[in-house]
């Protein structure tokens, strides 16, 4: 059981270039989400998704897409990367918060990017 | 909009003293408050919950109190120990699960 996995790492991209950041788990959650954490801004979210075939936008999701093909996958696209960007993202999963005793969101160990 | 906040910014204690992290809310519709600890380097972990219809929870070494008249929320955590030393998030959610998080406090256990 590998929980939340996150690639890449680390990344540097160019003003205007475009990426893909990669979030699996196989916990069978059924809510996906994507945080960006900025310093002194806590944790932002950007898109959440509430099974497979369904996605929504959070607090700051301009310049990101998403997509949920599968309930394991929730990959998050940044289409014209811009300095602005430059953060660290984070990826979580959970079941459905109305399952008692079930509130708890697992945590990728994150993406440090930055934008050039 | 809704959001939620930490009274401090940072905590510094002694090892071995209970230490006590402060969170206001202002979305009185939320169905439940989670305390994340965040160490450096990696991602936001789990410590302990609360649904709205309780005013206190107790885990291993952790409790976490909910006064919903004043909507404030607090995370005790006894004999703090250098391992607990981190940055404390609290965050609040809904049946939509949109998890607002606070700023964040940083605590810092001295030996």
């Amino acid at each position: 059981n590998a929980g939340v996995t996150q690639t890449p790492k680390f990344q540097v991209l160019k003003t205007g270039q475009s990426m893909t950041l990669q979030c699996a788990q196989d916990m069978n959650h059924e809510y996906m989400s994507w945080y960006r954490q900025d310093p002194g801004m806590g944790l932002r979210l950007i898109h959440y998704s509430v099974g497979a075939g369904i996605t929504d936008q959070g607090e700051v999701p301009n310049g990101y897409n998403v997509s949920r093909s599968t309930t394991e996958d929730f990959p998050l696209r940044l289409l014209s990367a811009a300095p602005s960007q430059t953060s660290v993202y984070f990826c979580a999963s959970s079941y459905s918060p109305n399952r008692v005793g079930n509130t708890e969101a697992f945590f990728g160990q994150g993406t440090r990017l930055t934008v050039v | 909009g809704e959001s939620v906040g930490l009274h401090l910014p940072t905590l510094s204690v002694q090892e071995g003293d209970n230490s006590i992290i402060n969170c206001a809310y202002s979305n009185s519709a939320s169905d439940y408050f989670i305390w994340y600890k965040q160490e450096s380097g990696k991602g936001p972990q789990f410590i302990i919950d609360i649904r709205s219809n309780m005013d206190k929870r107790q885990g291993q070494r952790v409790t976490v109190l909910l006064n919903k008249t004043v909507k404030h929320l607090s995370l005790q955590i006894a004999a703090t120990q250098p391992g607990d030393s981190a940055v404390y998030f609290c965050a609040e959610g809904g049946s939509n699960y949109k998890l607002t998080f606070g700023k964040g406090t940083l605590l810092t256990v001295n030996p």
